[in-house]
């Protein structure tokens, strides 16, 4: 029979327009977050990560946007390009030193030509 | 910089055989972390080592499972006997701290018979 996989959302994207992936957190204790790259075939790759003093951090046309009040965070991708096919996770860190990351399902990236 | 280095990539193996994944941390790195990827689960953290100590084996499925650190740069993890639902891919990830940014390697692709 046909097995069913983990859903992972989907956001489609033309090439050469902006993405905004989306991240919702569950722990308000959480103090450090990153955005992993995930292509076929590898392992997650970092990409940015954002500290809970800082609302927004920008690195090679990526932006990082937290909002501690609602727990979101969101990765914004400029001029989307046909590599940036992935999926993305975003992962959370509690406050404690000893706390472990934590990844989220991830969210794939499809870019339309 | 050499990064996160697995062996095997790929590993196909009948069922009741034992299976040895074997990883190589980013030097000057304290903390490893095996992880296990399904399309059912998505990504699972199985087990992390701080300075070669395991902390945290909470997310090892069963007594099949067991890992290693001899050293700071070798981890081993061993499944005996293997069973077709441990088919995944596996990856090894290494960094400083166990809050700290994540680098991982890409993966062994486990298929069990």
């Amino acid at each position: 029979g046909e097995s069913v996989g983990l859903h992972l959302p989907t956001l489609s994207v033309q090439e050469g327009d902006n993405s905004i992936i989306n991240c919702a957190y569950s722990n308000s204790a959480s103090d450090y977050f990153i955005w992993y790259k995930q292509e076929s075939g590898k392992g997650p790759q970092f990409i940015i990560d954002i500290r809970s003093n800082m609302d927004k951090r920008q690195g090679q046309r990526v932006t990082v946007l937290l909002n501690k009040t609602v727990k979101h965070l969101s990765l914004q991708i400029a001029a989307t390009q046909p590599g940036d096919s992935a999926v993305y996770f975003c992962a959370e860190k509690g406050g404690n030193r000893d706390d472990k990351i934590i990844f989220g399902k991830g969210t794939r990236l499809h870019i339309l030509p | 910089d050499a990064g996160v280095i697995q062996s095997p990539r790929h590993e196909v193996t009948e069922m009741g055989q034992e299976v040895t994944l074997r990883c190589k941390p980013i030097s000057g790195h304290n903390s490893l972390f095996w992880y296990r990827q399904t399309m059912m689960r998505g990504l699972e953290l199985l087990i992390y080592f701080n300075n070669n100590v395991p902390i945290d084996d909470s997310g090892m499925p069963e007594d099949r499972f067991s890992a290693k650190m001899p050293n700071a740069s070798f981890s081993t993890l061993k499944i005996q006997p293997s069973e077709p639902r441990d088919s995944a891919v596996y990856f090894c990830a290494s960094g400083r701290g166990a809050g700290d940014t994540q680098y991982f390697g890409p993966g062994t692709r486990l298929t069990v018979l």
